[in-house]
This record gives C-alpha cells, structure tokens and sequence, in this order.
C-alpha cells in the first residue's frame, strides 16, 4: 500500500516564476493539507481540501493556491516566487471519518534563486 | 492552539527510556496533545495523542499530569533509528471542533539524539 507521494522530490525555479507541486494521497484518504518547512523549522500549515474545496487556510498569502481533484489527489500551486519561498513542502492526508492523524508525504524541495 | 515549550535537543543512550518533556500550560479543556517525530529526509510521523488520560500504543507512552499542564513522551527502548525531530503540538480535538487535525501548528520540537 502506498503512502503519500509527491513529486517531483526536488526542484529548482528562477524568482518570478511560478510551480506546481503534486500530491496523491494514501489510499483511502480523501483530505489533503499542505505544509511548508524552511531550513530549521517546523513545518506551517498553508491550507486543506476536501471534497475538491478549500475548507481551512493558515496564514499565506494568495499567491498559494491549491486544487483537489476527483480522484482526491491535489496539487499547489504558487505565484511570483520570492526567494523566502525556498522550502520543502509537504503534503498530509487523512481520511474524513478517521481524523486523529495525518500521514505525511517526504515533500519536495523548492529552491528559489 | 495553545503554546507549547520543548527543550531543543536531548541525548539518549540507545536501549534506554527515552523521555521528552512539553509544557502546554495554558492548554484549555478541548485541547488535545500530539506527538509527532521527524527523521531526517522525511516528513513528520504521527507518534501518539491524548487530551487526560495515559495513551500507550506500540510507538511510545504519552503521560498527562493531572492539571494537563504538562506531558512527557515516553519511548521505551530508544534505538538509534528514533533520532530525530520530536514535535509536541496542542490543538482542539476532532470531536470538539467539527473538523479534523490538519491545521497543526508545529514549534521547532525537540532534536533527539540516540548515542550507540
């Protein structure tokens, strides 16, 4: 049985750009949240999706987007890449009935220069 | 969520009780308390949880004080595959809030080192 996959793992983007981060969840989970890690951290809380909609947002500007799609998997998305956008992002999943905890993906690692 | 308060980093001696401390003394009554770990390279791992009672599972022990203001995550015979980032975060329970435990909110945890 798989876990949550994400790719890619690593990823390298100029300032301005723009990236697409994926994620498919374990199987039989249907919620996804995304986290952003910076070097010596803990990971932040950007936001969660169910039923292909946003239900809960942490503190991130909208710049950060997301998209669930029907087979549950999710992507992020982010905007006009500033350099403090560097950090490994990591994805999470659940399932809706079994909410106690989360199963963590190993993230990709953004580099902005 | 309430604050919580975690040494940054602790030594163990592998086969060892490993004990990691957490204030959380402003917790409020609907708060549960979480254990999640970081091994190098990876993403965060649930460990354990509980909002009062003493939880056990094959992981590790998670002892509450009475007054909550407190907690210690116990794991049993530390070896050296436990090195890593122990996070202990407060947040309101799934059956108080409707909702489920995705929006944690993670501290700098404790950086556990196990020494063979």
């Amino acid at each position: 049985d798989a876990g949550v996959t994400q790719s890619p793992t690593h990823l390298i983007k100029t300032r301005g750009q723009q990236v697409t981060l994926r994620c498919s969840p374990k199987s039989g989970h249907d919620t996804v949240s995304w986290y952003q890690q910076a070097l010596g951290q803990g990971p932040q809380f950007i936001f969660q999706y169910y039923e292909e909609e946003e239900r809960q947002r942490g503190n991130f500007p909208d710049r950060f987007s997301g998209h669930q799609f029907p087979n549950y998997s999710s992507e992020l998305n982010v905007n006009a890449l500033l350099l403090g956008d560097s950090a490994l992002y990591l994805c999470a999943s659940r399932p809706r009935v079994a909410n106690e905890k989360l199963f963590f993906g190993s993230g990709t690692q953004l580099s902005v220069l | 969520d309430a604050k919580t308060t975690q040494p940054t980093s602790m030594d163990c001696a592998e086969g060892r009780a490993a004990n990691l401390p957490c204030n959380h003394s402003t917790i409020s009554g609907n708060e549960y308390v979480y254990w999640y770990r970081q091994i190098h390279s990876q993403g965060p791992q649930y460990i354990i949880h509980g909002l009062k009672n003493n939880e056990t599972n094959e992981m590790a022990s998670l002892i509450i004080t009475e007054d909550r203001k407190s907690s210690t995550l116990i794991l049993p015979h530390a070896t050296l595959r436990d090195t890593a980032v122990y996070y202990c975060i407060v947040r309101v329970g799934p059956a108080f809030s409707g909702g489920g435990a995705d929006g944690l909110t993670f501290g700098k945890g404790t950086h556990l080192i196990i020494q063979p």
